[in-house]
C-alpha cells in the first residue's frame, strides 16, 4: 500500500541553525500538508500546499517557515532559524484530488525535531 | 472557526469491553469529522470519517462512530476492545472536503488484559 513517507525521523538541532524536513508524498496525490504536534498539546495545523503555491497558512507558519517541492516528489518544510519552541513532531500529510469524493489526508509518520 | 474537543485524555478499559471515546465539534458550517489513530512510532491512520449521507459511519477494526448534529458529537465506538487497540485516537474537523483538518487534544486508549 502506498505511503507518506518523512526523513529524518529524529532531527536534533541548535537554536539558530536553519533545518529542512523533508517528506515523500504518496505518488498520485497533488495537495500537500504539514502539521506539527507540540508534545503534550494537539495536532496543528501550519501550511497546505497545492500546485506549487501555499493554499493556507496558520499563524504558526510566520517569515521563518518555508514550504517547497523541489522535485517531483520531494516536499520539504525550512525553518531558517530554530528556537526553542520549534521542537515537536512534524507530520507531512498528502491528498489525491478530490474526484470521487477522495478527500482522505494520509499522514506520514512525522519527524521529531529537538532545539537545544 | 472551528474547534474540537475531546473528553478525557486517557481512557482505560478491560479486553472485551466496550470502547466509547467522546468527541464534541464546534462549527459554522457542515463539518466533515475524522477520527484516526496514531500507534506508537507511526503516523496517523484513518479510522473513518464523515462526510454526508448516513449519521453512523463504520471504520477499519470494528470501530463505528455517529454525527450527532443535535449535540454536536462525533463519538467512537467499539463493542469489544482488543488489546492491540491500545493507541492514541483524534477527533478532527473540517470545513470543506480536502481542507485543514482541526484537531481535539487526543485520547490514549490503554487495553487491560
Amino acid at each position: 500500500e502506498p505511503e507518506v513517507t518523512q526523513t529524518p525521523s529524529h532531527q536534533v538541532t541548535q537554536m539558530g541553525q536553519e533545518v529542512i524536513l523533508r517528506c515523500v508524498p504518496i505518488s498520485n496525490h497533488l495537495y500537500f500538508y504539514w502539521y506539527r504536534q507540540i508534545l503534550g498539546q494537539k495536532v496543528e495545523f501550519l501550511v497546505s500546499f497545492y500546485n506549487n503555491e501555499i493554499s493556507e497558512k496558520s499563524e504558526i507558519f510566520d517569515d521563518q517557515f518555508s514550504v517547497e517541492r523541489p522535485d517531483g516528489s520531494n516536499f520539504t518544510l525550512k525553518i531558517r532559524s530554530t528556537k526553542l519552541e520549534d521542537s515537536a513532531m512534524y507530520f507531512c500529510a498528502s491528498r489525491a484530488p478530490l474526484a470521487g469524493g477522495e478527500n482522505e489526508q494520509y499522514f506520514g509518520p512525522g519527524t521529531r525535531l529537538t532545539v537545544t | 472557526a472551528q474547534s474540537v474537543t475531546q473528553l478525557g485524555s486517557h481512557v482505560s478499559v478491560s479486553e472485551g469491553a466496550l470502547v466509547l471515546l467522546r468527541c464534541n465539534y464546534s462549527s459554522s458550517v457542515p463539518p466533515y469529522l475524522f477520527w484516526y489513530v496514531q500507534y506508537p512510532n507511526q503516523g496517523l491512520q484513518l479510522l473513518l470519517k464523515y462526510t454526508t449521507g448516513a449519521t453512523l459511519v463504520k471504520g477499519i477494526n470494528g470501530f463505528e462512530a455517529e454525527f450527532k448534529k443535535s449535540e454536536t458529537s462525533f463519538h467512537l465506538t467499539k463493542p469489544s476492545a482488543h488489546m492491540s487497540d491500545a493507541a492514541e485516537y483524534f477527533c478532527a474537523v473540517s470545513n470543506n472536503q480536502g481542507g485543514k483538518l482541526i484537531f481535539g487534544q487526543g485520547t490514549e486508549l490503554s487495553v487491560k488484559p
